[in-house]
């Protein structure tokens, strides 16, 4: 596609819920990385894919969170059972060659009530 | 382990300044530096991407400069408009493919 595109664009769940946060990166960008936003604060790593392979999970702030991208395109973030401090945007990057930087999605926002 | 930070955190000028904005970084060895803005509620667009061999780039108003030795950034806009309204940030890539961003400077350009 022309860019990235994540859905859905806003998600409310009650806590404990399980949500499955989604990414389409741009065709054929090998790299796909998912980013947490929390209000007022700069993006913070989560987890980062090259085609299929998981290389790095470093970000992701516990096991309630897990990350998919079993066909090296679309992605998918997974939370189980969401807590209050899970409320943030969720966003998608992906890029061709680190060199020439990368492309994000709109994000989603998370809302867990 | 990487830090970006950004100065100010807030910013109101009237229209038609020229202004900028800075950005820091405590790990020099880094692979690129980009700039992004981004609008309330939206994603991140990029809007300028600075190699480590490089030493600014520009983009219409947009003029971003970069001192690695120094680990700091400077974004400057010329003749601010109410359109350029928005939060700036900056993000540093280093060893690890990952961006590491500061925490934004909020720009309000009064009309």
């Amino acid at each position: 596609g022309a860019g990235v595109s994540q859905s859905p664009r806003y998600k409310v769940a009650k806590r404990g819920q399980d949500v499955a946060l989604r990414c389409d990166p741009i065709s054929g960008h090998v790299s796909l990385f998912w980013y947490q936003q929390a209000l007022g604060q700069g993006p913070e790593f989560l987890t980062y894919f090259q085609n299929e392979a998981q290389l790095d999970k470093s970000g992701l702030p516990s096991d309630r969170f897990f990350a998919e991208r079993p066909e090296g395109s679309v992605s998918t973030l997974k939370i189980q059972r969401t807590q209050q401090e899970d409320s943030a945007v969720y966003l998608c990057a992906s890029s061709v060659t680190r060199g020439n930087g990368y492309t994000f999605g709109s994000g989603t926002r998370l809302t867990v009530v | 382990k990487q830090e970006v930070t950004q100065i100010p955190a807030a910013l109101s000028v009237p229209e038609g300044e020229n202004l900028v904005l800075n950005c820091s970084f405590t790990d020099s060895a880094i692979y690129n530096l980009q700039w992004f803005r981004q609008d309330p509620g939206k994603g991140l667009t990029s809007l300028l991407l600075i190699q480590s061999s490089q030493r600014e780039q520009t983009s219409g108003r947009l003029n971003a400069s970069l001192d690695k030795s120094s680990g700091r950034s400077t974004l400057y806009i010329a003749a601010s408009q109410p359109g350029d309204s928005a939060t700036y940030l900056c993000a540093v890539s280093g060893s690890a493919r990952q961006l590491t961003f500061g925490s934004g400077t909020q720009l309000t350009v009064l009309p």
